[in-house]
C-alpha cells in the first residue's frame, strides 16, 4: 500500500531558528513529491520535486528529494512566526490519474 | 493569480439528505479532484476526473458519491444521502498534470 509518513509531528521553535521537516514514501511508480502549507484551510502549494539532488527554493524555503532513499526534508530558516502552519508532504504516482497521497502532516509553532 | 473556487464556505445538513458541494476549477485545467480532510487527520483521496469521466476513486467513494462537470466550468460532488462520518472539509483542486491547486474548501457537517 503506498504510504507517506512525516516526522516530526510537531515542532515549536521561536523566531529566527532554521527547520528541517521530513517526508519517506513508499509510493509504486513515484512521479512527483510536493510540499503545501495549510495555514486555516486550503493547503497552498510550495514546491513539486521530480529529480534527485536538485534543491527547490523560495525565499527562506528550500526542498530537497533523494530517490534512492526514497524522502525528502523541507528547510526553513530564519522563521517568522507568519511561518507557523501544517506543512503537508504529497506523493504522487505515474498514470493519469494525478491523484495525491498525503501524509499527516507537521505542525509548525513558531513563537515570537 | 488564477485561483479555485468553492461554494459554500460552511455547509449543515440533516443526517440522510442529500448536498451538492460546488467548484470552479481553473480555466485551463485538464485535472479535477476532490479531497476531504476530516477533522485532525490527513487529507485523503476520494476522486479524479479526467476528460469528463472518473479516471480513479478511493474506497471512501462509494455508491453514495457522484462527480459531475455539468457544463464547461463547475465541477460537483453529491452526496446522496449523508451520514455523521461524512462531516469533513471536502476540497476540490485542479492541475495541469501533477501541481495541484486546492480550493478554500467546504466545511460540511452532517447532524
Amino acid at each position: 500500500e503506498d504510504k507517506v509518513v512525516q516526522s516530526p509531528l510537531s515542532l515549536v521553535v521561536h523566531e529566527g531558528d532554521t527547520v528541517t521537516l521530513n517526508c519517506s514514501y513508499e509510493v509504486t511508480n513515484f512521479r512527483s513529491l510536493l510540499w503545501y502549507k495549510q495555514e486555516k484551510k486550503a493547503p497552498t502549494f510550495l514546491f513539486m520535486l521530480t529529480s534527485s539532488g536538485i534543491e527547490k527554493k523560495s525565499g527562506r524555503l528550500s526542498s530537497i528529494l533523494d530517490k534512492k532513499e526514497l524522502f525528502s526534508i523541507l528547510n526553513i530558516t530564519a522563521t517568522q512566526t507568519g511561518d507557523s502552519a501544517v506543512y503537508l508532504c504529497a506523493v504522487s504516482s505515474s498514470g493519469n490519474t494525478g491523484k495525491l497521497i498525503f501524509g499527516q502532516g507537521t505542525t509548525l509553532q513558531v513563537k515570537p | 493569480e488564477p485561483e479555485v473556487t468553492q461554494t459554500p464556505s460552511h455547509q449543515v445538513t440533516q443526517m440522510g439528505q442529500e448536498v451538492i458541494l460546488r467548484c470552479v476549477p481553473i480555466s485551463n485545467h485538464l485535472y479535477f479532484y476532490w479531497y476531504r480532510q476530516i477533522l485532525g487527520q490527513k487529507v485523503e483521496f476520494l476522486v479524479s476526473f479526467y476528460n469528463n469521466e472518473i479516471s480513479e476513486k478511493s474506497e471512501i467513494f462509494d455508491d453514495q458519491f457522484s462527480v459531475e462537470r455539468p457544463d464547461g466550468s463547475n465541477f460537483t460532488l453529491k452526496i446522496r444521502s449523508t451520514k455523521l462520518e461524512d462531516s469533513a472539509m471536502y476540497f476540490c483542486a485542479s492541475s495541469v498534470r501533477s501541481e495541484a491547486f486546492f480550493g478554500q474548501g467546504t466545511r460540511l457537517t452532517v447532524v
